[in-house]
């Protein structure tokens, strides 16, 4: 098993160009979630999902969008980027529930904005 | 609202002892820790859910104080590998979302 599998590991863009952070799971796991992780902040969360074709705001959505088409990906899509999302990005998931589940996590996207 | 963790940072010799303090002013269903290394994933260590209990795993253990809302991981006989970034995460109950704390470094030195 590879775990959660997230793509790429690097990025570079620049101000308000897009793209899609993706995130691949093969543990048959019903939960997902996207964090962006910033220095002295912990990890806050982006946005969720439940289920395929069930997603929901985290603490931090704006700026980023989400959709659940199978239950094996969780993309992420930042629409106009802006240098404050500037950050690490990770994607986890878990069986059945996340407050009450271990999260498993994926190495990670590190992502620049100039 | 963010879980508080104490201490931010502590360093440590070989073999001596640590307690990590995590404290919400919410009333918590669940309390997670998990350790990240530098560039890594965070890694799960352990769960605990509403109903007081402690947890260990190895030489590392866990309390929940639900009452006082508050959690606490102690780490004994530390070893090099022990070194890390560890990050409480809280749930209420009936809820999908994990709010994690910012962090408490530890060092631990030869």
């Amino acid at each position: 098993n590879a775990g959660v599998t997230q793509t790429p590991k690097f990025q570079v863009l620049k101000t308000g160009q897009s793209m899609t952070l993706q995130c691949a799971q093969d543990m048959n796991h019903e939960y997902m979630s996207w964090y962006r992780q910033d220095p002295g902040m912990g990890l806050r969360l982006i946005h969720y999902s439940v289920g395929a074709g069930i997603t929901d705001q985290g603490e931090v959505p704006n700026g980023y969008n989400v959709s659940r088409s199978t239950t094996e990906d969780f993309p992420l899509r930042l629409l106009s980027a802006a240098p404050s999302q500037t950050s690490v990005y990770f994607c986890a998931s878990s069986r059945q529930g996340i407050s009450n589940q271990p999260q498993h996590f994926g190495d990670g996207t590190r992502l620049s904005i100039l | 609202q963010q879980p508080v963790q104490s201490p931010q940072a502590v360093i440590l010799r070989e073999g001596e002892d640590a307690v990590i303090n995590c404290s919400s002013s919410k009333a918590l269903y669940s309390v997670h820790w998990y350790r990240q290394k530098h560039g890594e994933a965070p890694v799960f260590l352990m769960i605990l859910l509403k109903g007081g209990e402690q947890k260990g795993h190895d030489k590392i253990s866990a309390s929940f104080n639900e009452k006082k809302q508050q959690s606490s991981l102690y780490l004994t006989a530390s070893q090099l590998s022990y070194s890390g970034t560890y990050f409480c995460g809280t749930g209420m109950e009936y809820g999908n979302k994990l709010v994690f704390g910012a962090g408490t470094i530890l060092r631990v030195k030869s």
